[in-house]
């Protein structure tokens, strides 16, 4: 039971390049999320999914797209990277209802944009 | 206006002197507070959660109690491995970010150093 797995580790893109984060869950959960952490800023979501599906923006979306495809992987993708969103990336899950909101998360990807 | 708020940022302590971390939330209906702990280079662990005022929870060293207003994790004869970033975060009645109800929103963390 690995929980929630996330590839790359690390990652350097430069401005303008594209790529795709890859998360996976093994314990059977209905909800995905996809946050970023900054120092000084916290966790920040980007998007979510509630349910296999669905996916629905969170605080700070833009410059993301997501995919979920199928109950247990959910991806997300920089069309076009910025410096900006140089950041560690965190995939989180969670049951999604019946009082198991806790989420859990994965070891997060290291991205730097130069 | 931030909506959970932790304190301190930070805070150092010799092996075995206890004391407490401080999550303060303004939701305005709460359906569950949680705390993680963060080692540098992972991702949060989960500890607690906390579902209504006055509930209490404890793992090894750690105590985390919640009020109306406010969350504490006690941390009791700390050890130099209990040194990590401490997160708090809430869930709000009702959700959000369009309703949805597992939804979590996280203040800033505590960074907590016990030294030997």
């Amino acid at each position: 039971n690995a929980g929630v797995t996330q590839t790359p580790k690390f990652q350097v893109l430069k401005t303008g390049q594209s790529m795709t984060l890859q998360c996976a869950q093994d314990m059977n959960h209905n909800s995905m999320y996809w946050y970023r952490q900054d120092p000084g800023m916290g966790l920040r979501l980007i998007y979510y999914s509630a349910s296999e599906g669905t996916t629905d923006k969170g605080e700070v979306p833009n410059g993301y797209n997501v995919s979920r495809l199928n109950k247990r992987e959910f991806s997300l993708r920089l069309e076009s990277a910025a410096p900006s969103q140089t950041s560690v990336y965190f995939c989180a899950s969670n049951q999604g209802r019946s009082r198991s909101y806790e989420q859990y998360f994965g070891p997060g990807t290291r991205l730097t944009v130069t | 206006e931030d909506q959970v708020t932790q304190s301190p940022e930070a805070l150092r302590l010799q092996e075995g002197e206890s004391s407490s971390l401080n999550c303060s939330y303004t939701v305005s209906g709460l359906r569950g507070l949680f705390w993680y702990r963060q080692d540098p280079g992972k991702g949060p662990e989960f500890l607690f959660t906390l579902y209504s005022a006055g509930e209490e929870k404890e793992k090894e060293r750690l105590k985390a109690t919640l009020t109306k207003k406010e969350s504490f994790l006690h941390i009791t004869a700390p050890k130099p491995e209990d040194s990590a970033t401490y997160l708090c975060a809430v869930q709000e009645r009702g959700g959000n970010y369009g309703g949805s109800q597992g939804n979590l929103i996280f203040g800033k963390g505590t960074k907590l150093s016990v030294k030997p």
